[in-house]
This record gives C-alpha cells, structure tokens and sequence, in this order.
C-alpha cells in the first residue's frame, strides 16, 4: 500500500510558468487537502475537497487551483507561479468526518519560483 | 484567538523528559491531535486524545488536556536523539456554516535533543 504518492518530489520554475503537482492516494478516503508549510508558519491549508466533484478554499487560496475528478487525484495548479510561492506542498487524506479524522501526508514537494 | 499556539523550539537533554505545550482555541474542538515531522518528510501522527479525556499514555507519550482552558501538553519520558523533530499540534473543529470538521494546525515546535 503506497499510501499517499506526491510528483514531482522537487522542481524549480520560473516565474510565470504554469505547474502542476500531482497527488494520489489508494486509500480511498473521501477528503484531500492541500497545504504550503513554510518557514515559521507553520501549516497553511490552500484548498481542501471533502469529496469527490466538490472543492473548497481553505486560508491561501489565491493564486492556486485545484480540481478533484474522482476519490484518488487531486492535482494542484498554479496558473502562473510567482516567487512567493515558493514552499514545500504537502497533500493530505482523511476519512472525513469518519473516526477521529486522522489526516495521513504525503512526503512532500519543494517549489523554488525564481 | 483564532490560531493554535504553540512555542517555536524546544532544547532537552538525552534521557530528560520533553513537555511541549500548545493552546488551541475552540472548546468545542473533538480531537486533539500531535503530529511529528521528522526532516525532509511529511508528517505523521504521533497521537491523539478525544475531548472528553483528560490524560492519554502511549508507552513513552503522554498527553495531557485542560479543557477549560484550552490547553494541550505532549510529555515524552526518557527523551531520545531520534526525537528531535518538529512537532504539531492540531485540534478539529467545523468550519463555519459547516457541520464538517478539519484540522487547524499550529506552527510546530522544533524539538532538539543534545547529547
């Protein structure tokens, strides 16, 4: 079991490109989410899915998109990446609501906009 | 407040016990939870303690919550060099206008064990 997979692991982009990272998880929760950890800050949820066909905005949304076609993928987009996002990009999973709504993460991707 | 508190760094000797403390801020919050981060990974979960307990043991952990004043502590006995690491601590609370619940996280407390 995998778990929850992140790609790309690291990637360095210049401003104004457009990226994708990518999610997966075979454990078939319902809920996914999307943070940026940086320095000091801690944990900043960007957006979040509670389910399938329906997303949400979490604390930092602007400047990223995300989708959820189905229960595994949820990919993150920034349209046109500037510096400031620049972070590490953990993507999570979570039962929901069921249990004690464990949140599981995935090990990461590092974003260096220059 | 609105955010989860919690003290930037933490330095313990080998063998020492560790007390890392943290303020969350909804009374209603259900659980409770830590979370360690080790480096370069993603973050697991250490441990979690539901609202209505006061003190959870797990082998080396214990977890402490005061619920009246909204106080979470994660105690590690005999504390380890393979214990430093960042450490999380996140309540679940809904969301306004909303009966479903995620987690809010504090800013992490980097915990460094010296010989």
């Amino acid at each position: 079991i995998a778990g929850i997979t992140q790609a790309p692991t690291s990637q360095i982009l210049a401003a104004g490109r457009r990226m994708t990272l990518r999610c997966t998880q075979d454990m078939r929760h319902n809920a996914m989410y999307w943070y940026r950890q940086d320095l000091g800050l801690g944990l900043r949820l960007i957006h979040y899915s509670n389910t399938a066909g329906t997303t949400g905005k979490g604390e930092v949304p602007d400047g990223y998109s995300v989708s959820r076609a189905n229960t595994d993928d949820f990919p993150l987009t920034l349209a046109s990446a500037v510096p400031s996002q620049t972070s590490v990009y953990f993507c999570a999973s979570s039962d929901g609501d069921f249990g004690g709504g464990e949140q599981f993460f995935g090990p990461g991707t590092r974003l260096t906009v220059l | 407040g609105e955010d989860v508190e919690q003290s930037l760094f933490l330095s313990v000797r080998e063998g020492d016990s560790s007390v890392i403390n943290c303020t969350y801020t909804d009374s209603s919050s259900t659980y409770l939870y830590w979370y360690k981060q080790e480096p370069g990974a993603g973050l697991q979960l250490l441990t979690y303690i539901f609202s209505n307990m006061d003190m959870k043991q797990d082998q080396r952990l214990t977890v402490l919550l005061n619920k009246k004043d909204k106080h979470l502590s994660l105690r590690i006995a005999d504390t380890q060099t393979g214990d430093s690491a960042i450490y999380f601590c996140a309540e679940k609370r809904a969301d306004r206008g909303s009966t479903l619940g995620r987690l809010y996280f504090g800013r992490g407390t980097q915990l460094t064990v010296w010989p």
